[in-house]
């Protein structure tokens, strides 16, 4: 299985609105990221768990919470956000955190801030 | 200036056609990877190159270190691969994207 799943596909949420993104992988991979994508931008690393462990955290504003209950499961909890918020959030896993390993991407959440 | 510049930014190409992507990087780097991103978002690793060149049915990717350039080649091009082409050193540069368009 070489699959990262992410759930769910879209999210449409108020700027009031508590909601948490979800991302799965059974690869074994020890390294899980989460990125920001804006339309027609490449992705912006937002932060690395490596070893269920928060290694990279990229001065995301508080209004984005990580969490890494095990090393299967990485969650992204959202509090209060704003419509520049308004992206496509990529979750992906690698063997470890390290260049020389592939990363595995989840197809993403479309997210809306309204 | 970004540390990952890619070009172009967009190509169109007929069917056909023999397509060059290329990769400049101003960092050292152990790996330099290569991905494809359908509409819609998915994102598929496509190389990891260290070195050399590696061919993948009709993908060729090739590096050089010491010139710190990497290009990614599409022989025989067909409208199933417009995508964009991302190189990117992990984990957080990413050259811009090359967006290409095949037309039938």
């Amino acid at each position: 299985d070489t699959e990262v799943t992410q759930t769910p596909k879209h999210l449409v949420m108020g700027m009031t609105n508590k909601k948490s993104l979800k991302c799965e992988q059974h690869m074994g991979h020890r390294a899980m990221y989460w990125y920001k994508q804006k339309a027609k931008k490449p992705p912006e690393l937002m932060f690395v768990y490596s070893y269920e462990k928060l290694s990279i955290n990229e001065s995301v504003p508080s209004r984005f919470s990580p969490e890494c209950p095990n090393s299967s499961l990485l969650n992204l909890h959202l509090h209060a956000l704003q419509p520049e918020d308004s992206a496509l959030y990529l979750c992906a896993s690698s063997q470890a955190w390290d260049s020389d390993y592939e990363q595995y991407f989840g197809p993403g959440t479309r997210l809306t801030v309204t | 200036k970004n540390e990952v510049e890619q070009s172009p930014q967009n190509l169109t190409a007929q069917e056909g056609e023999f397509i060059t992507i290329n990769c400049s990087y101003s960092v050292g780097i152990s790996a330099l990877h290569w991905l494809q991103q359908h509409p819609g978002g998915g994102i598929v690793s496509l190389f990891m190159l260290s070195s050399g060149k590696k061919k993948h049915g009709r993908l060729i990717a090739t590096i050089n270190i010491q010139e710190k350039h990497s290009s990614l080649h599409i022989t025989a091009s067909h409208p199933r691969d417009s995508a964009v082409y991302i190189c990117a050193v992990y984990p957080m540069r990413f050259g811009a994207g090359t967006r290409l368009t095949v037309k039938p």
